[in-house]
């Protein structure tokens, strides 16, 4: 597609409930990166994918969280058991080359907002 | 580690006015440096980029210069709109680390007419 695309746009969940969220990066690019944005904060990594393998997970808060990547494109992250301090905005971004490689740049998606009530 | 620090916010300025938005970086190796834009309700969008030392990235009426003897990319533009009201983010990425991506916290620009 013409840019990285994320859904839901928004997400109200309860507490306890499990979500998946969606990204489908840009045709062609191999590396794919989920970041979680909390109101007034900045961007905290939590995963990258480069291809279907997960080389860096550290991010990833907690066990809760867990993600896959299939036929080297679309993404999900999944939250089990949702806490209420999960509610943040989770972006995904996408480029060509990956880590390792020359100078790579990301691409954003808008971004899913979630809010665990 | 790497890092990038960039300024706090909030920061409100008139139409027309000038912008610096400073972004200090501490980087293992050479980085490429970047800016990213969040306008409201929507995603980071790349604004500009610099790959090596005395490169300006340029957008938009936007630049920054990459220097590495001040280990610097300070964002400027001579005269600000409303619509440039939004959140920057400075970030690198760097060669030595796997180019991993580091952001800064984000400054919160409002433009008021």
């Amino acid at each position: 597609g013409a840019g990285v695309s994320q859904s839901p746009s928004n997400k109200v969940t309860e507490k306890g409930k499990d979500v998946e969220l969606r990204c489908d990066p840009i045709s062609g690019h191999t590396a794919l990166y989920w970041y979680r944005q909390s109101l007034g904060q900045g961007l905290e990594f939590l995963i990258y994918f480069q291809g279907n393998s997960a080389p860096d997970k550290s991010g990833l808060p907690s066990d809760r969280f867990s993600a896959e990547r299939t036929g080297g494109s679309v993404s999900t992250l999944t939250i089990q058991r949702t806490q209420q301090e999960d509610s943040a905005v989770y972006l995904c971004a996408s480029s060509l080359r990956g880590r390792g490689r020359r100078t790579d740049t990301q691409y954003f998606g808008p971004g899913t907002r979630l809010t665990v009530l | 580690g790497d890092s990038v620090t960039q300024m706090e916010g909030p920061v409100t300025l008139s139409e027309e006015a000038f912008l610096t938005i400073n972004c200090t970086y501490t980087a293992t190796g050479y980085p490429s440096l970047f800016w990213y834009v969040q306008y409201p309700g929507e995603g980071l969008q790349l604004l500009l980029k610099a790959t090596k030392a005395d490169d300006k990235g340029s957008n938009k009426g936007f630049e920054a210069t990459y220097r590495k003897e001040t280990t610097s990319f300070h964002l400027e533009k001579g005269s600000v709109q409303v619509s440039d009201s939004a959140v920057y983010f400075c970030a690198l990425s760097d060669q030595d680390t796997g180019n991993q991506f580091y952001f800064g916290t984000g400054t919160s620009l409002t433009v008021i007419p």
